[in-house]
């Protein structure tokens, strides 16, 4: 079974620009979340969907934001960048659905470089 | 490129002894607890977890030992090999919200 997905792995913007990033998960997994991995704050969560509904949200500003679509791909958007946004973008996929927290499986991430 | 912390506490073993890599965790109301690998320029690898009605989940080469009392988390890996060089980071969860807490990891170095 082919694991979850990101796209590009790879970008470089400026300083205002936006930002898309794509995750795709592991198939039949309906839970996405994504995670910020910077040296000075190590992982943090941004937000969790499931079934295109935004299940839980981490302490980020409005600038970060996400979607799913119904074949459970997600993507999320940075608007404005600003050089602190540089990081490593990780997205990790799980059932969603087994009443409880089920393991969480993450793809290789995007390396976002803004300057 | 390297993507976690430049300033991470190091563990240094010998290739084939035992490594034990702590961690405490934050909130007594987590009820899951999973252990990560990362390697250089790769996403975070699973490779254990546990439920809070448990205390200690046997895997291969590894062993999670959780003691609530304290909110410490440990992973034991047993002869360790150079292939297990890498950071590990603990996460916790609460109330199955799907939000994991890392911890700021544990460098492992193995040495031939």
């Amino acid at each position: 079974k082919a694991g979850v997905t990101q796209t590009p792995r790879y970008l470089i913007k400026t300083r205002g620009q936006q930002v898309t990033l794509s995750c795709s998960p592991i198939s039949g997994h309906r839970s996405v979340s994504w995670y910020q991995q910077t040296p000075g704050q190590g992982l943090q969560f941004l937000f969790e969907y499931f079934s295109e509904t935004q299940r839980n949200k981490g302490n980020f500003p409005g600038r970060f934001s996400g979607r799913q679509f119904s074949n459970s791909r997600s993507e999320m958007n940075v608007s404005t960048l600003e050089l602190g946004d540089s990081a490593l973008y990780l997205c990790a996929s799980s059932w969603g659905d087994r009443g409880r927290a089920d393991t969480q499986y993450f793809g290789p991430g995007t390396r976002l470089t803004v300057l | 490129g390297e993507s976690v912390g430049l300033h991470l506490p190091t563990l240094s073993v010998q290739e084939g002894d035992n490594s034990i890599i702590n961690c405490a965790y934050s909130n007594s109301a987590s009820d899951y607890f999973i252990w990560y690998k990362q390697e250089s320029g790769k996403g975070p690898q699973f490779i254990i977890d546990i439920r809070s009605n448990m205390d200690k989940r046997q895997g291969q080469r590894v062993t999670v030992l959780l003691n609530k009392t304290v909110k410490h988390l440990s992973l034991q890996i047993a002869a360790t090999q150079p292939g297990d060089s890498a950071v590990y980071f603990c996460a916790e969860n609460k109330d199955s919200s799907y939000k994991l807490i890392f911890g700021s990891g544990t460098r492992l170095l193995v040495r031939p």
